[in-house]
């Protein structure tokens, strides 16, 4: 079956620090790779996605790249800020299969 | 647009008793699904829903649970009895009719059981 495994957190980060999340995945077809982000008293959000090998998402200064030879989709952003504190989920949906797999959340913390 | 609307936002019972959660799909969204994040673990599927058509309920758990989607709107999700494993978070997410990989997914900000 499919799975999601990401960093475990919490992850606490000083202000303008580099960031990385790791996460990979094991998928039986060919997946379209998410990372979704909780904000403090908010629903889920799409952060980006990506739907095919080496396509990068990208929004608000966070990227992550397709990596199919190392089923990876690691979630990076150069310089974080405080507002950037929220827990952020991986996950994958099989084509043809409308269901999304999560991993168990990073709970990122950026301190001033 | 009115978002993915779900309540209460929070809920907490004894174990044994009855709880119905509620969500409020955006309008004009024909799917709508169900989540669950149980103890700071991965969220994991429920059901969808196509209007008022169960389409895929393998995630659900066991037959305490019941979901329904009377007329294709809201969507209820009853726990009868509940249970103290039962405790977590309940996401509602809804989505267009198509190609997933264009119309993405809408999550509401989700309903914290408490189970004592």
């Amino acid at each position: 079956g499919n799975s999601v495994t990401q960093m475990e957190g919490p992850v606490t980060l000083s202000e303008e620090a580099f960031l990385t999340i790791n996460c990979t995945y094991t998928a039986t077809g060919y997946p379209s790779l998410f990372w979704y982000v909780q904000y403090p008293g908010e629903g889920l959000q799409l952060l980006l996605k990506a739907t095919k090998a080496d396509d990068k998402g990208s929004n608000k200064g966070f990227e992550a790249t397709y990596r199919k030879e190392t089923t990876s989709f690691h979630l990076e952003k150069g310089s974080v800020q405080v507002s950037d504190s929220a827990v952020y989920f991986c996950a994958l949906e099989d084509f043809g299969n409308e269901k999304l797999t999560f991993g168990t959340g990073t709970r990122l913390t950026i301190i001033p | 647009e009115a978002g993915v609307t779900q309540f209460p936002s929070h809920s907490v019972i004894e174990k044994g008793q009855t709880v119905t959660l509620r969500c409020d799909p955006i309008s004009g969204h024909d799917n709508l699904y169900w989540y669950r994040r149980v103890m700071g673990k991965e969220i994991k599927f429920l059901l969808h829903f196509v209007k008022e058509s169960k389409q895929d309920e393998s995630g659900m758990p066991n037959n305490r649970f019941l979901a329904e989607r009377t007329g294709g709107t809201y969507s209820t999700l009853k726990v009868q009895p509940a249970e103290l494993e039962d405790s977590g978070v309940y996401f509602c997410a809804s989505r267009l009719q198509g190609d997933p990989g264009i119309y993405g997914y809408t999550f509401g900000s989700g309903t914290r059981l408490t189970v004592v």
